[in-house]
């Protein structure tokens, strides 16, 4: 079983609504990394967190460590949204590399 | 904030050739610079971890004598694949910790090399 689930695997939404990725890990952590990989392949580290929520612009992040789980928010979604949203964990006993889940594939309709 | 500059973008070569890929850290000091591999429709895998000055470590399965990793300077580590063969063909990634003073920002990531081999 992987360290990292991600839900749902794919997902497909209309201009403007609210998406929830969620992110599940397994092992203790010292930080839990979203990430966003566009089309051609690039990645964007999009938010680091340890505990509580960030947020960036409409993107909101929160992580309840109790739970050992993770959320990524996408507020009034827009079709330059599409991309695979990665989240990734560096665990306690080894806090040097990552540990991705499968990606969410994500496609926002006009 | 910090930037990791890889090239090329994309290569085609022929079976037998070399292939070098490089990534440099272009406003930060990367002691240490992460590998990945990426198959389509798959996750990032992890072939090796390269620390500046020193031999790189290799992830389980990973060939390092296909593979070479160099990393000779604080912003600067490369990717060689020798000989490369038609299964080689594959999207690999680089990524450093962007850690300044002593805090860790996060990974900053490449921009990926796309390579296919004929």
């Amino acid at each position: 079983k992987n360290e990292v689930e991600q839900s749902p695997q794919n997902l497909t939404a209309q201009e403007g609504e609210f998406i929830t990725i969620n992110c599940s890990y397994s092992v203790g952590i010292s930080a839990l990394h979203w990430l966003q990989q566009h089309p051609g392949g690039g990645i964007v580290s999009l938010f680091m967190l340890s505990s509580g929520k960030k947020k960036h612009g409409r993107l909101i992040a929160t992580i309840n460590i109790q739970e050992k789980h993770s959320s990524l928010h996408i507020t009034a979604s827009h079709p330059r949204d599409s991309a695979v949203y990665i989240c990734a964990v560096r665990s306690f006993s080894n806090d040097y590399k990552l540990s991705f889940g499968a990606g969410t594939t994500v496609t926002v309709r006009a | 904030g910090a930037v990791v500059s890889q090239h090329p973008s994309w290569v085609i070569c022929k079976s037998g050739t070399s292939v070098k890929i490089e990534c440099r850290s272009l406003d930060f000091q990367a002691t240490t610079m992460f590998w990945y591999r990426q198959f389509p429709k798959q996750s990032l895998m992890l072939m090796a971890t390269s620390n500046e000055g020193s031999k790189a470590t290799y992830e389980q399965g990973v060939e390092k004598d296909k593979f070479l990793i160099n990393h000779a300077s604080l912003t600067l580590s490369t990717l060689t694949v020798t000989s490369a063969h038609p299964e080689d063909s594959s999207f690999y990634i680089c990524s450093a910790r962007d850690r300044r003073d002593g805090v860790l920002y996060g990974y900053t990531f490449g921009s990926g090399t796309r390579l296919t081999v004929v």
